[in-house]
């Protein structure tokens, strides 16, 4: 069975705070890929990145950064020195197949001025 | 530009109709999807296809049909099944490289 688990409903903190946000999945196939995206007031998911399991080497693109840890299975995004653009819903994803995606229930990030 | 279109925006069902939401991409992509957004939940997924003609139930099938008569486009028809229909729906898109979805902006339906 997949799972994605974002036990984080909503996450409130001011600008230039940095802010991370946790996602936990469980699958039993080996190879698999993981996603974040970004979910902003207009509605449409933004991909932000994607991971395969057999890749663990962490990532950083500006001010985000990933965590993948098979051993904890998780894949945490880190937001350093947030900005009121950054206020969004965020969806981590898991899939093994392309077929089906399976979807955490996101993140409501509020950055505060 | 290329990109997935949604249409209407807006959508209000009156009891016992069936409504049909568009999603048109021009991406060439070969893989459509039609996902559900609950309040305070996750993507769920209603339907999907691989191939023009061809289509297969997702996760919360019951209340909705699909069609993939061309390859870019994947309607959806919410029937009067459907009890709950009142959703964010989100239409997406992914190449045959598997790379990743696109999405578009979504269609909020609302029951009157």
């Amino acid at each position: 069975a997949q799972k994605v688990t974002q036990a984080q409903t909503e996450i409130s903190v001011v600008e230039k705070e940095d802010v991370t946000l946790d996602c936990v999945y469980e699958t039993r196939d080996t190879t698999y890929y993981l996603f974040w995206y970004k979910q902003p007031p207009s509605g449409e998911l933004v991909f932000l990145i994607r991971r395969n399991s057999f890749d663990e080497q962490n990532e950083i693109s500006g001010r985000y950064s990933w965590n993948f840890q098979k051993s904890t299975s998780s894949f945490n995004f880190t937001i350093t020195a947030s900005q009121v653009v950054d206020s969004a819903v965020y969806f981590c994803a898991l899939t093994y197949n392309f077929n089906k995606f399976y979807f955490g229930s996101g993140t409501k990030l509020n950055v505060k001025p | 530009d290329g990109g997935i279109t949604q249409s209407p925006k807006y959508l209000f069902r009156k009891e016992g109709q069936n409504v049909t939401l568009s999603c048109e991409q021009n991406l060439n992509h070969d893989a459509m999807y039609w996902y559900r957004q609950d309040p305070g939940q996750g993507l769920r997924l209603i339907y999907y296809s691989q191939i023009v003609n061809d289509f297969q139930k997702g996760d919360i099938a019951e209340g909705y049909s699909v069609s993939r008569e061309k390859k870019e486009s994947f309607p959806l028809t919410v029937t009067s099944a459907q009890k709950n229909p009142t959703a964010f729906y989100l239409c997406a898109s992914m190449s045959g490289r598997n790379e990743k979805l696109f999405f578009g902006s979504g269609t909020q339906l609302s029951v009157l």
